[in-house]
């Protein structure tokens, strides 16, 4: 078990291009989190699933944002028409079945739109 | 919405020392669960301790411990014997069965432990 991988790390992208980014979670668990966290603050939910069913998505998930997760093993968070308001570290969490287990955090990916 | 408090940006404590870290929570609900989780710089979130909301023992792991005051909606963060190692930013988080599975965070609280 190595944990929550994220790729890539860093992305530099620039306004108006999209941008995808990947997270692997912890092999046996079924529920995966994605949250945005900008400079100064904590992590804010903005999507989940369970397996491949994505169960809640938060009002700021705009419609630019879109998240897969086929086959209930990796995700994609793919953002179109990036903002500059979009920079923001992005961090994929896994847990097992219960929505109060523990979440594994990965790295994150840091999104940078110049 | 639930909302979770952290009211100390940034806290320091001598190498050795104990240090508290406050958390406060707004809910309406009777069963939830807690959590601190640490993020050191660059470095990925790690969870520290966890409480259930029904048990009234205070969850312990090494020299993090907590302090849980369900009536008062406190859950402050002790650290022990604090190590070099023990600084980051700590996160104090809410989840429960009736919150759409999601954690909901604090703002955070850097610490920094002196030699």
């Amino acid at each position: 078990d190595t944990g929550v991988s994220q790729n890539p790390r860093h992305k530099i992208t620039k306004r108006g291009q999209n941008v995808t980014f990947r997270c692997d979670p912890i092999s046996e668990h079924n529920r995966l989190y994605w949250y945005r966290q900008t400079l100064g603050q904590g992590p804010e939910f903005l999507t989940y699933f369970q397996n491949e069913a994505q169960l809640e998505k938060s009002r700021l998930l705009s419609d630019r944002f879109s998240a897969e997760r086929p086959k209930g093993s990796f995700s994609t968070l793919e953002i179109q028409r990036t903002e500059q308001g979009d920079s923001a570290m992005y961090l994929c969490a896994s847990s097992g079945r219960w929505g109060t287990d523990t979440q594994y955090f990965g790295p994150g990916t840091r999104l940078t739109v110049l | 919405a639930q909302t979770v408090t952290q009211s100390q940006p940034e806290m320091s404590v001598q190498e050795a020392e104990t240090v508290t870290l406050s958390c406060t929570y707004d809910t309406s609900e009777s069963d939830y669960y807690l959590f601190w989780y640490k993020q050191p710089p660059s470095r990925q979130m790690i969870l520290v301790i966890r409480q259930e909301a029904y048990k009234q023992q205070n969850a312990t792991e090494n020299r993090f411990s907590v302090n849980f005051q369900k009536a008062a909606k406190s859950f402050s963060l002790k650290i022990s014997d604090s190590q070099l190692g023990d600084a980051a930013m700590y996160f104090c988080a809410y989840s429960s069965d009736f919150t759409g599975n999601q954690f909901y965070f604090g703002t955070g609280t850097s610490l920094t432990v002196i030699p």
